[in-house]
């Protein structure tokens, strides 16, 4: 059984158009996050939600739309496409614990390309 | 000066040679150490938490140095297998649910 599923895993569109990532974890975490990996394969935290409620929201253009229907759901809008959004993205999943960081579990990535 | 900084490397290491590779963070406040593993392609998977008095599990060794304010890892009789990206993992003490990456050490093993 697949623990954290991202879709589409390979995502190749237009600049300009509106695309989803849609993640979902079958672990029964509270905590969900989105990562942006780019080129130089820096691992940037973009949104975490946790309970359903955006805790953290790093400085992220204002077309990237996290969207959290349920603790199993975490998915990601993209307005207006640009080259620059060209990166891997990764969801994950944590059970958060006051005072402890436990584990993060990934889904596989879904990579982007913007042409 | 980046908050958690790695070595990219790539560290060509012969099998069953040992090999290790330091982590900087600049963070004096920082409590919450990790060491995970990302083959190419594929997603981070964790490898092992860095605890205070350091810790081992197998043939991996973390490490922790406060007063230097660096974590450490080694990797002994290294397989095939260990060929990957190590990725050095600090909280944001600011922060309780952040944690923040480093760019990773490639590591390839060598037959």
């Amino acid at each position: 059984d697949t623990a954290v599923s991202q879709t589409p895993k390979y995502l190749v569109t237009q600049m300009g158009n509106d695309k989803s990532i849609k993640c979902e974890q079958n672990l029964g975490h509270d905590t969900m996050y989105w990562y942006k990996q780019d080129s130089k394969k820096f691992l940037k935290i973009m949104f975490s939600y946790n309970n359903k409620e955006l805790i953290i929201n790093e400085t992220v253009p204002n077309r990237f739309s996290p969207k959290s229907p349920d603790k199993a759901h975490l998915n990601l809008h993209i307005n207006s496409l640009e080259l620059g959004d060209s990166a891997v993205y990764f969801c994950a999943s944590s059970q958060w614990v006051a005072g402890t960081y436990n584990e993060q579990f990934f889904g596989p990535g879904t990579r982007l390309t913007v042409l | 000066r980046k908050e958690v900084e790695q070595d990219p490397g790539p560290f060509n290491v012969p099998e069953g040679a040992t090999v290790a590779f330091n982590c900087t963070y600049s963070n004096s406040a920082s409590q919450s150490f990790f060491w995970y593993r990302q083959d190419c392609r594929k997603e981070p998977k964790l490898l092992m938490s860095v605890y205070s008095s350091g810790n081992e599990d197998g043939r991996f060794t973390a490490q922790l140095n406060r007063a230097s304010q660096y974590i450490s890892l080694l990797i002994r009789d290294s397989k095939l297998s260990d060929s990957a990206t190590y990725l050095c993992v600090v909280n944001r003490r600011d922060s309780n649910y952040q944690l923040i990456w480093g760019a990773g050490t490639k590591l390839i093993i060598k037959p």
